[in-house]
């Protein structure tokens, strides 16, 4: 199994440019998540989805759009990057939603918004 | 709202000498789960362990150890004869059901343990 894997690892892109970010997974579990972690700040939610078709922000969603078309896959889509959104991404996915359950993550992708 | 805090943003030791990072977590709930997750140079997030709300009994796992202490919001965790290959952020986390399940993470610790 791969577990959890991102596309791209690394991207570097420029103000205004939009790009999309997947995770998939193959361990089939419902629940998947977006992270965001900068220094500091250890890693903040941005969207999560709690199965096929259905998605939900988390803690800072804005300039982020997200879709789950398929139970293993979650697309990160950012529409007009801003330096901001300069950051380390990291997905993960958990069995269900029961609070006990560790989160599996993947490896990150580094985006760099000049 | 539930919050967790790492006042420790980087703990440099020798190798060998014992370390404590400390985690201070808050919530309202009775019943959550604590989480540590180490984050190695190599960038992806490794899960040491977990603790619910209603179990207090220290645990122990090779040279690391984890003291839960309810009356002080606390979940430390000690890594014993520390070891370069220790050098790493860790993570302290809380999950309960009035955050919808969420992972709250803190800020993290970078520990770096020099030969």
């Amino acid at each position: 199994n791969a577990g959890v894997t991102q596309t791209p690892k690394f991207r570097v892109l420029k103000t205004g440019q939009s790009m999309t970010l997947l995770c998939a997974q193959d361990m089939n579990h419902e629940y998947m998540y977006w992270y965001r972690q900068d220094p500091g700040m250890g890693l903040r939610l941005i969207h999560y989805s709690v199965g096929e078709g259905t998605t939900a922000k988390g803690e800072v969603p804005d300039g982020y759009n997200v879709s789950r078309l398929k139970k293993q896959n979650f697309l990160l889509g950012l529409e007009s990057a801003a330096p901001s959104q300069t950051s380390v991404y990291f997905c993960a996915s958990t069995l269900a939603g029961a609070i006990y359950n560790e989160q599996f993550f993947g490896p990150g992708t580094r985006l760099t918004v000049l | 709202a539930q919050k967790v805090t790492q006042a420790q943003t980087e703990i440099s030791v020798v190798e060998k000498e014992d370390v404590t990072l400390d985690c201070v977590y808050e919530t309202r709930d009775t019943t959550y789960y604590l989480f540590w997750y180490k984050q190695p140079p190599s960038g992806e997030l490794v899960f040491l362990i977990r603790r619910n709300s209603f179990d207090e009994q220290n645990e122990i796992s090779g040279r690391y150890s984890w003291n839960f202490q309810k009356s002080t919001s606390s979940f430390n965790f000690t890594i014993t004869a520390s070891q370069v290959v220790d050098s790493a952020v860790y993570f302290c986390a809380l999950s309960s059901n009035n955050a919808g399940n969420m992972l709250t993470f803190g800020g993290g610790t970078r520990l770096m343990v020099k030969p």
